[in-house]
């Protein structure tokens, strides 16, 4: 079965730090996606990678995928305290139903003064 | 364009009870997936409809079942309470034709079994 690992679990960070959150997976893919929940709350669509070398940005957050590495990363610059949630990476396994996707444990995120 | 709802949002049940959370999907998807989320972890893929029929299924036994309407929308049906039930359950809606796999999340209800 796919594995999805996500490091660190737990990030504190300060306010105005960059930091990158790293997502592995075990088995071949060529669908990422990152997604962001806020406490109590569901899961947001952050970004989708669709294949090799993908980057894409938004606000703060940047994300890419290396396939051949099997990893993505999230970069985060410049934090603000908007930005504190849980953050999870998704594969999609390459040949299975399209929308089952594997889940990491997610990174909390914490953005402090 | 209407979002992913889910009822109830909260519910408690004992063990050896039955339970049924409800979805309704976005405007314009077809597919819905059923997630499982335990404190502290990631979602786990229970199962997903498409066309009213199973169309993948996690490994999750079969008191764990579902049905899909006309309209879309979904129900999943847990048989046979257990504690370890305990969790978010979270139904997303997407639509296999558009081909990004993204997935779209309703707000979760959260069941407790006692």
């Amino acid at each position: 079965e796919l594995k999805v690992e996500q490091n660190p679990l737990f990030l504190s960070m300060q306010e105005g730090k960059n930091y990158t959150i790293y997502c592995n997976y075990s088995t071949t893919s060529d669908r990422l996606y990152w997604y962001r929940q806020d406490p109590g709350k569901s899961l947001e669509s952050l970004f989708v990678l669709l294949s090799n070398g993908a980057v894409k940005q938004e606000g703060r957050l940047m994300a890419s995928l290396d396939t051949k590495a099997r990893l993505s990363t999230l970069h985060i610059t410049a934090a603000v305290h908007d930005l504190s949630a849980t953050y999870f990476c998704a594969v999609d396994y390459r040949g299975s139903t399209l929308g089952r996707l594997y889940f990491g444990r997610g990174t909390q995120l914490t953005v402090w003064p | 364009e209407t979002g992913v709802t889910q009822s109830p949002t909260h519910l408690i049940k004992t063990r050896g009870q039955q339970v049924t959370l409800r979805c309704s999907s976005q405007s314009g998807h077809n597919t819905v997936s059923w997630y499982q989320q335990a404190l502290g972890q990631g979602p786990q893929f229970i199962f997903q409809y498409y066309r009213e029929e199973e169309n993948g299924r996690g490994n999750f036994p079969p008191r764990f079942s579902g049905l899909q309407f006309p309209n879309y929308s979904s129900e999943l049906n847990v048989n046979a309470l257990e504690l370890d039930d305990s969790a978010l359950y979270l139904c997303a809606s997407s639509s296999l034709a558009e081909g990004t796999g993204e997935l779209f999340f309703g707000e979760g209800s959260r069941l407790t079994v006692l």
